[in-house]
């Protein structure tokens, strides 16, 4: 029963490029959220999505960051036109349902470094 | 909205000495507590939960939390740490209300010496 998989886990990218950073949620898992870990800060929320819908973007930067998480496959996080700030580790995490108490099972993250 | 405070950036503590790491949190409405692990270059892992019931709950690796609702925290301890406790340790909440997400606090980087 694998975990939440998020892939790649280390992801180098230069100023002007386009970062995608995926994740599959634990199986049996239709909630999926995303976090931003700044180094030496803690985790901060960006998105919230289930299948197809966009939950909860209040964490989402305005420009150049979307989510999405099609019926089919992981979801994506992607970075248009990336800058040096945008280097971070992003976190992927998954819950079974909409209820707090289930807690969320994260991923191992992938740590994205703009040069 | 949820804040959630831990007090201490960084603990510095002896092996086989006792730790307590302090989280307060702040909410108008009533939370489901956590507490996560991240060890490094890792994804964060769940310790312990507090949901309802008896105050006092016991995680894994031998913590425990106690809930105070008075003094809304939730402070994190281990009696004996061990070198592979090195780690950073979040607090987070969550409303009980469905459709919410979980909010952290900055961490707190526990540093276990020889």
């Amino acid at each position: 029963n694998a975990g939440v998989m998020q892939n790649p886990r280390h992801l180098v990218r230069r100023r002007g490029q386009e970062a995608r950073l995926r994740c599959s949620p634990m199986k049996g898992h239709s909630h999926v959220y995303w976090y931003r870990q700044l180094p030496e800060e803690g985790l901060k929320f960006m998105v919230y999505l289930q299948k197809e819908n966009i939950i909860d973007e209040s964490g989402m930067p305005k420009e150049r960051f979307s989510a999405e998480f099609p019926k089919e496959g992981p979801s994506i996080l992607r970075i248009q036109q990336v800058v040096r700030g945008d280097s971070a580790a992003y976190f992927c995490a998954s819950s079974p349902s909409e209820a707090g108490g289930d807690g969320y099972t994260f991923g191992s993250g992938t740590r994205l470094t703009v040069v | 909205a949820q804040s959630v405070t831990q007090l201490d950036s960084q603990v510095p503590v002896f092996e086989e000495a006792p730790v307590e790491l302090r989280c307060n949190y702040s909410s108008s409405v009533s939370v489901y507590l956590f507490w996560y692990v991240q060890y490094p270059n890792q994804g964060l892992q769940l310790l312990l939960k507090y949901l309802s019931g008896s105050t006092l709950v016991k995680g894994i690796n031998g913590f425990e939390a106690e809930f105070n609702k008075s003094q809304t925290s939730f402070h994190l301890r281990k009696p004996s740490v061990h070198i592979s406790d090195t780690a950073e340790y979040f607090c987070a909440v969550i409303p009980w209300a469905a459709g919410n997400k979980l909010t952290f606090g900055g961490g707190t980087r526990v540093l276990v010496k020889p």
